[in-house]
């Protein structure tokens, strides 16, 4: 009973490199989304989507990037990392984005960028 | 723009007490309320979700309810144990301009003390 599985735990950077957040779900989701979480700022969306090949920016989209070619990935793009981009980031689904939609959530990427 | 607060940001009890944490929103056009349990280093894990029809929902110790109309719901634990010490964290899914994506607070950092 997998739920949602994010890769790297964590990740190390050098300013101006790029890499690529997984997130995985075996629950059959459409709806799935990023998160990044800094200290005093709480959750923040960065990109949703609703299902495949529907994606969507969230509150701090900038820098990031995301596809949805099929149901159960939803990989996240740090095109060219910066040290602002130094963060947790969650990965969560749920079955849709409406009534009786419980989120689910990885379990993180810590990602540092130098 | 849905804001959600919750208060305290911190709460240190002794062992064995009851004790509310508060959620509070500025919009009650709202799907659901969940409220996540988060440990150092880990990810959020979903304790309840209350539907906007609903006004309370139960899990073994934990009891949330949801005041729609005031905007507040409120999560209980009794009998409150050093186990639960944890970042506890509510969030909201509205049908307003967040087009379905969860609104968190910053979290009550909770401490039971042996």
């Amino acid at each position: 009973n997998a739920g949602v599985t994010q890769t790297p735990k964590f990740q190390v950077l050098k300013t101006g490199q790029s890499m690529t957040l997984q997130c995985a779900q075996d629950m059959n989701h459409e709806y799935m989304s990023w998160y990044r979480q800094d200290p005093g700022m709480g959750l923040r969306l960065i990109h949703y989507s609703v299902g495949a090949g529907i994606t969507d920016q969230g509150e701090v989209p900038n820098g990031y990037n995301v596809s949805r070619s099929t149901t159960e990935d939803f990989p996240l793009r740090l095109l060219s990392a910066a040290p602002s981009q130094t963060s947790v980031y969650f990965c969560a689904s749920s079955y849709s984005s409406r009534r009786f939609a419980e989120a689910f959530f990885g379990q993180g990427t810590r990602l540092t960028v130098v | 723009k849905q804001e959600v607060t919750q208060i305290p940001a911190a709460l240190s009890v002794p062992e064995g007490e009851n004790l509310v944490l508060n959620c509070s929103f500025t919009d009650s056009a709202i799907y659901n309320l969940q409220w996540f349990r988060q440990d150092p280093g880990k990810g959020l894990t979903s304790l309840l979700l209350i539907q906007s029809s609903q006004r309370e929902q139960t899990s073994g110790r934990l009891n949330a309810s949801l005041d729609k109309s005031s905007g507040r719901s409120t999560l209980y634990i009794a009998a409150s144990q050093p186990g639960d010490s944890a970042t506890y964290l509510c969030a909201v899914r509205d049908y307003g301009g967040s087009q379905g994506n969860l609104i968190f607070g910053k979290g009550t950092k909770l401490s039971v003390k042996p």
